[in-house]
């Protein structure tokens, strides 16, 4: 099966610009992540989806980042305006439910001049 | 709060030796914990995983044990191969909740 799409692989930007990144889940997983991995550290959720339903966004900074999944199969996130610490890769997963094992995409790195 | 940590940010190994990565949680209340392989560039694979109620479980090369008594976890390789070298995750599950809580990572060198 194809695993999880995303696109870009790389970002540069310069501060107070914005960006956004897209992800493909595994087809027919219904829960889909976008975790934050800064270097040196494990991956931080940010967001997550059950189907077109946000479940968990509590650690989202919602005055500049936002994440859609309109039609419940690809989502994407947007960080306006960015900021010098909000480079890190940012990686998409999904699992067929909420508790399975999740699958991960190779990322996007997002480097902030 | 770092409800789950690895300790050792690198460990290097002997090709044919075993590898022991250990992962402590702080959180009685995860229902299950997972180990994640993480080669450069690429997402993090997942691995094995075991329920709070076992306290192995065993998948060809990899072991991971549980010891809920001391919060921590440990996964075993053996024999450890140059192709495991990566960096390996914990992360462990929430009871009512969906997602997961990772740790910071160690970084696994196998050695020919």
């Amino acid at each position: 099966e194809a695993g999880v799409a995303q696109s870009p692989r790389y970002k540069i930007i310069e501060k107070r610009q914005s960006v956004a990144f897209w992800c493909n889940p595994i087809s027919g997983h219904a829960t889909l992540y976008w975790y934050q991995q800064i270097l040196g550290q494990g991956p931080k959720l940010l967001i997550q989806f059950q189907n077109n339903g946000v479940v968990d966004d509590s650690q989202l900074p919602k005055d500049r980042f936002s994440a859609e999944r309109l039609k419940g199969v690809d989502s994407t996130l947007k960080i306006q305006p960015a900021k010098l610490e909000d480079s890190a890769v940012y990686l998409c997963a999904s699992s067929l439910t909420g508790g399975g094992p999740q699958h991960f995409g190779d990322g996007t790195r997002l480097s902030i001049l | 709060d770092q409800q789950v940590k690895q300790n050792s940010p690198s460990l290097s190994v002997q090709e044919g030796r075993i590898s022991i990565l250990n992962c402590d949680y702080t959180n009685s209340m995860f229902d299950y914990f997972l180990w994640y392989k993480k080669y450069p560039a690429e997402g993090p694979t997942f691995l094995i995983s075991i329920s709070s109620i076992k306290d192995k479980n065993e998948d060809g090369r990899f072991t991971v044990f549980l010891n809920k008594s001391a919060k921590h976890l440990s996964l075993h390789i053996v024999p450890s191969q140059p192709g495991d070298s990566a960096v390996y995750f914990c992360a462990a599950h929430p009871q009512g909740a969906q997602k997961l809580v990772f740790g910071q990572g160690t970084r696994l060198t196998i050695n020919p």
